[in-house]
């Protein structure tokens, strides 16, 4: 049971580079959430998608593009990445009947 | 808006010691009611939850009940281990279809 899988686990990147966080889950969940999570302010939304073709904006947008042609697969992208997108990034999905979240292991990220 | 406040951390106790973290939430409605645990690395997992007033959600020797005339979900435990190292997140969710809103988190440290 793999659930909810982001990859990579680490990764460091300069002030401009562009990189993608890649997430996928295996347990057909219609609804696939991105959070960041800095010290001392819990996790905040970034965007979120309630299913294939559909996504939204949450929280915190700016920076950050998705994209969701498959039920399974929910990339976030940074275009230009900025010190203060230094964080560790949380994917989640869950079903459309029950608010349950689960969570992949996160991406830690540092841009320089 | 709905929100969800946490006592801060980070809390320390020895072993065996009685555990309580506070949390209280604004919301329309009716909402339900979670605690997440992330342990060291790992994303977060969901611990107990309760879906309406006076319902007691229970997992690993945790509980917690829905206060509707506190807007109260404290998180308790009676005995607590050093396996219980962790941060605690207590959320809330409106409906099936709605996002889940996360408080700031609690650091538990269980020492020996």
């Amino acid at each position: 049971n793999a659930g909810v899988t982001q990859t990579p686990k680490f990764q460091v990147l300069k002030t401009g580079q562009s990189m993608t966080l890649q997430c996928a889950q295996d347990m057909n969940h219609e609804y696939m959430s991105w959070y960041r999570q800095d010290p001392g302010m819990g996790l905040r939304l970034i965007h979120y998608s309630v299913g294939a073709g559909i996504t939204d904006q949450g929280e915190v947008p700016n920076g950050y593009n998705v994209s969701r042609s498959t039920t399974e697969d929910f990339p976030l992208r940074l275009l230009s990445a900025a010190p203060s997108q230094t964080s560790v990034y949380f994917c989640a999905s869950n079903h459309p009947g029950t608010n349950i979240q689960y969570f992949g292991a996160g991406t830690r990220l540092s841009v320089l | 808006g709905n929100s969800v406040t946490q006592m801060e951390g980070p809390v320390t106790l020895s072993e065996e010691a009685f555990l309580t973290i506070n949390c209280t939430y604004t919301a329309t409605g009716y909402p339900s009611l979670f605690w997440y645990v992330q342990y060291p690395g790992e994303g977060l997992q969901l611990l107990l939850k309760a879906t309406k007033a006076d319902d007691k959600g229970s997992n690993k020797g945790f509980e917690a009940t829905y206060r509707k005339e506190t807007t109260s979900f404290h998180l308790e435990k009676g005995s607590v281990q050093v396996s219980d190292s962790a941060v605690y997140f207590c959320a809330l969710g409106r409906t099936s279809y709605d996002k889940v809103i996360f408080g700031p988190g609690t650091s538990l440290s269980v020492i020996p």
